[in-house]
């Protein structure tokens, strides 16, 4: 049971370069999110999606797009990277819905990505 | 918007000692309330958790306090151990959504 997975687990991007962040998981949760982690800024929510075919903007979604492929993939992607991007990515999954209310998160391993 | 506000950002502790960490957040529109434990390198897990129909959850060595009125909780830490070191960060979800908040996180370090 591999949970979340994120791919690459590290990457560099020059200015102005578009690249796409993969996230997938396999315990058939309905809720899925993007996070930076930044020093002293903690974990920003970029995108989340409570289900299949929908998205919704989180604290920080400015230079960013997501796609829910399906109900195990959710995909983050920056289409003209810039220095202040650089960060560390963490995708991550809960069950939603009703009942689920007080459902833990699970979280992938990070991409850190570095933007020259 | 800043909507959850975490204090310490960091904090230092002997070992056996109490570490406590607070958080306060701004409206009344969420219905749980998670601390996640992250070790370098790794992803953020889940270490206790309340809702605000209770006042206060302990697990083990772990106790969350919260109080509705002031729309703060907090995450007591009994008999700190070197384990522990850690950066701690408390969250809210939302009542009407999935959306999941973050604090801006504590890095705790317990010295032997």
């Amino acid at each position: 049971n591999a949970g979340v997975t994120q791919t690459p687990k590290f990457q560099v991007l020059k200015t102005g370069q578009s690249m796409t962040l993969q996230c997938a998981q396999d315990m058939n949760h309905n809720s899925m999110y993007w996070y930076r982690q930044d020093p002293g800024m903690g974990l920003r929510l970029i995108y989340y999606s409570a289900s299949e075919g929908t998205t919704d903007k989180g604290e920080v979604p400015n230079g960013y797009n997501v796609s829910r492929l399906n109900k195990r993939e959710f995909s983050l992607r920056l289409e003209s990277a810039a220095p202040s991007q650089t960060s560390v990515y963490f995708c991550a999954s809960r069950q939603s819905g009703t009942g689920s209310i007080g459902t833990e998160a699970f979280f992938g391993q990070g991409t850190r990505l570095t933007v020259v | 918007q800043q909507q959850v506000k975490q204090s310490p950002q960091s904090l230092i502790v002997q070992k056996g000692g109490i570490s406590i960490i607070n958080c306060a957040y701004e409206n009344t529109a969420f219905d749980y309330f998670p601390w996640y434990q992250q070790f370098p390198g790794k992803g953020p897990a889940l270490l206790i958790a309340i809702r605000p129909d209770v006042s206060e959850k302990k697990e083990g060595r772990f106790t969350i306090s919260f109080n509705k009125s002031a729309k703060q909780f907090s995450l007591h830490i009994m008999d700190s151990q070197p384990g522990d070191s850690a950066t701690y960060f408390c969250a809210v979800k939302g009542r009407l959504s999935d959306k999941l908040i973050f604090g801006t996180g504590t890095r705790l370090q317990v010295f032997p």
